[in-house]
């Protein structure tokens, strides 16, 4: 039972473009999501966040948008960088307690940012 | 940030051996959580390390097979025992306190053959 999905496996943006990585979720008792980048051979790292009561967090060159309606949330890059390629996960929780939290993680997105 | 240095960062073991992971973070934490990503998976929690108690495991892990130890605010291990195949997977730690995000280390790809 996969509560969180992300049903893009790879994603291929020109850099410069918008990247949009998409994450639906079937939970309705989630009220906490994140997105994390991984590199190869490396842990994922922390990339953004957004709460429940919101529908859009900003971040730099990261946007977060979330949907409830639509158990629905997606990321994106703008303008997307060479650097950006990585795998992109989302994932989610039933605690808005920071760092205490179990997280629901998606199968995650490759995404590569073409020259 | 803290930082979380875990190892063996890769590992080739024997079915029917064991194979311990340590995990060790360079501030304290109250929150430290041990998940498992299989090939083409989703990362999956396995169990919260608590300190001065017994792990709490998710359904469909047990302690028999996977004990925990958080002997203090900074450290854990993951015992993977009596390996088969099935368990080739990368194994992460996750750490973080209250009012941060979730970090995690880098991770131990084990292969068992």
């Amino acid at each position: 039972d996969q509560q969180v999905k992300q049903n893009s496996p790879s994603l291929s943006v020109q850099e410069g473009r918008i990247s949009i990585l998409n994450c639906d979720y079937t939970n309705s008792m989630f009220d906490y999501f994140l997105w994390y980048k991984k590199y190869p051979a490396e842990g994922p790292t922390f990339l953004i966040s957004i709460s429940s009561i919101k529908d859009k967090n900003e971040d730099g060159r990261f946007t977060v948008f979330l949907n409830k309606s639509a158990k629905h949330l997606s990321l994106h890059i703008v303008p997307s960088q060479p650097g950006d390629s990585a795998v992109y996960f989302c994932a989610a929780s039933v605690s808005p307690i920071k760092g205490a939290q179990k997280l629901v993680f998606g199968q995650g997105t490759r995404l590569t940012i073409n020259p | 940030s803290a930082v979380i240095s875990q190892k063996p960062s890769r590992d080739i073991c024997q079915r029917g051996t064991s194979l311990t992971i340590q995990c060790q973070v360079d501030s304290q934490v109250t929150m430290m959580f041990w998940y498992r990503q299989q090939p083409g998976q989703s990362l999956t929690l396995i169990a919260t390390a608590n300190q001065g108690s017994e792990a709490t495991y998710e359904s469909g892990f047990v302690i028999d097979k996977f004990p925990i130890s958080r002997p203090n605010l900074t450290f854990s291990t993951l015992t993977v025992s009596n390996m088969s195949p099935e368990d080739s997977s990368i194994y992460l730690c996750s750490s973080g306190d209250f009012g941060t995000e979730a970090f995690f280390g880098q991770g131990t790809r084990l292969t068992v053959v």
